[in-house]
């Protein structure tokens, strides 16, 4: 069965960093592109950040670029999101998820506020 | 920037009704490769999103064969018949053509 298990989420101030983690099972996760995908409260979805298979490409909208960065362990078959420069509209639960949607995690509430 | 605009916002629909969902996009979402990465969501109420359609029209595996997807280039249409309460949710449309990636705004279909 594949799991997805996003963690590392939480309250943070702005201007602050905060580092997500997805642990991967149940699929061979070194052969799919990964992604990001955010939820602000009682809004659709926005795609937040793409790693390739082996990590050499990564892809971002303008909302998070230079601020956010993803990347990825094949070893351990884990993903991760480190933000920094939190902002009060970086508020959203947070989704990992394989290639294009096919799988997701339950997601993760990060909260950006003083 | 691709936009992807989704009508309607929402939907009343009884059970056992037929509806359909458009998804137009502001270019083409053929791919190089001649794909078209034009794929369908729903995201029930307090649940992860779940993809019921991949590439226009391919179903995923366990969805019922009342979802089917159709169109090409920047016009794409989701129908569901026969409506079933577990259908109920939001439906989004999401092009991984083009970077960035990006989700038509989400219709939601609510019980009448």
């Amino acid at each position: 069965e594949v799991q997805l298990v996003e963690s590392g989420g939480g309250l943070v101030q702005p201007g602050r960093s905060l580092k997500l983690s997805c642990a991967a099972s149940g699929f061979t996760f070194s052969n799919y592109y990964m992604a990001w995908v955010r939820q602000a409260p009682k809004k659709g979805l926005e795609w937040v950040a793409t790693i390739s298979t082996s990590g050499s490409r990564t892809y971002y909208p303008d909302s998070v670029k230079g601020r956010f960065t993803i990347s990825r362990d094949n070893a351990k078959s884990s993903l991760y999101l480190q933000m920094n420069s939190l902002k009060s509209e970086d508020t959203a639960t947070y989704y990992c998820a394989t290639g294009t949607y096919y799988h997701w995690g339950q997601g993760v509430m990060v909260t950006v506020s003083s | 920037d691709v936009v992807m605009t989704q009508t309607p916002p929402s939907l009343s629909v009884a059970i056992g009704q037929s509806v359909s969902i458009s998804c137009k996009s502001s270019q083409s979402l053929v791919y190089s490769d001649g794909k078209t990465y034009l794929h369908w969501l729903l995201q029930s109420s307090g649940r992860s999103p779940k993809r019921l359609i991949y590439q226009v029209s391919n179903l995923d595996s366990g969805v019922p064969d009342r979802f089917s997807g159709t169109g090409s280039q920047k016009d794409f249409t989701l129908k569901i018949s026969r409506v079933e309460a577990k259908d109920l949710g939001v439906y989004y449309c999401a092009q991984t053509t083009h970077f960035p990636w990006t989700f038509g705004g989400g219709t939601k279909l609510e019980l009448k």
